[in-house]
């Protein structure tokens, strides 16, 4: 099974911040790699899927980069709603392992 | 507009059986695979099975081979997991989601809460 390493596990930022976080896969998944965000009692939502294309209705402020084991989630400008728990999840076979999450608290 | 809406959650005691659903409107449900995704409490999203269209194609994640069946009626746009042999690590809110065109996951219901517990 391929495992999805996520790092950092938390981020505190401000209003305004630029932020990355990492997806790692353990072995090469082409880019077949997605992006959620999820926030407390809610279902996740597509931010990126195919590595680096914005779901429709997902604002340019979020980006994802990255090919083979590597991957990134850009939030350019954080707004208040964008605190939450986000995720990347692998679809080149399955199981299709998501990593273990990363929550971006407001500092 | 897509709408997936579980049903069929609740408290069950270990070694229990439990049979979730999953209606699904807004789209031609035959068109596309389906899978099932849970989150224990606090914890992280698991994925946990995946049929294709037709229903000829499966998988299912290590934890819960064996004990839970996927499974799918286009007739009545619906999907299900039958979930057998319960356990206490089984506890989560089980969600209904559908795929995107890259293995990516667009759509997904509210969710359904397992609890498994004496």
């Amino acid at each position: 099974d391929i495992q999805m390493t996520q790092s950092p596990s938390s981020v505190s930022a401000s209003v305004g911040d630029r932020v990355t976080i990492t997806c790692r896969a353990s072995q090469g998944i082409s880019s077949w790699l997605a992006w959620y965000q999820q926030k407390p009692g809610k279902a996740p939502k597509l931010l990126i899927y195919a590595a680096s294309s914005l779901q429709s209705g997902v604002p340019s402020r979020f980006s994802g980069s990255g090919s083979g084991t590597d991957f990134t989630l850009t939030i350019s400008s954080l707004q208040p709603e964008d605190f939450a728990t986000y995720y990347c999840q692998q679809a080149n076979s399955f199981p299709h392992t998501f990593g273990q999450g990363t929550k971006l608290e407001i500092k | 507009e897509v709408q997936l809406v579980e049903s069929g959650g609740g408290l069950v005691q270990p070694g229990g059986s439990l049979r979730l659903s999953c209606a699904a409107s807004g789209f031609t449900f035959s068109s596309y695979e389906m899978n099932w995704v849970r989150q224990a409490p606090g914890k992280g999203l698991e994925w946990v099975s995946y049929i294709s269209s037709s229903g000829s194609t499966i998988y299912y994640a290590d934890s819960v081979k064996g004990r839970f069946t996927i499974s799918r009626d286009n007739a009545k746009n619906s999907l299900y997991l039958q979930m057998n042999s319960l356990r206490a690590e089984d506890t989560a809110v089980y969600y209904c989601a559908r795929d995107g065109h890259y293995g990516d996951i667009p759509y997904w219901g509210q969710g359904t809460l397992v609890t498994v517990s004496s």
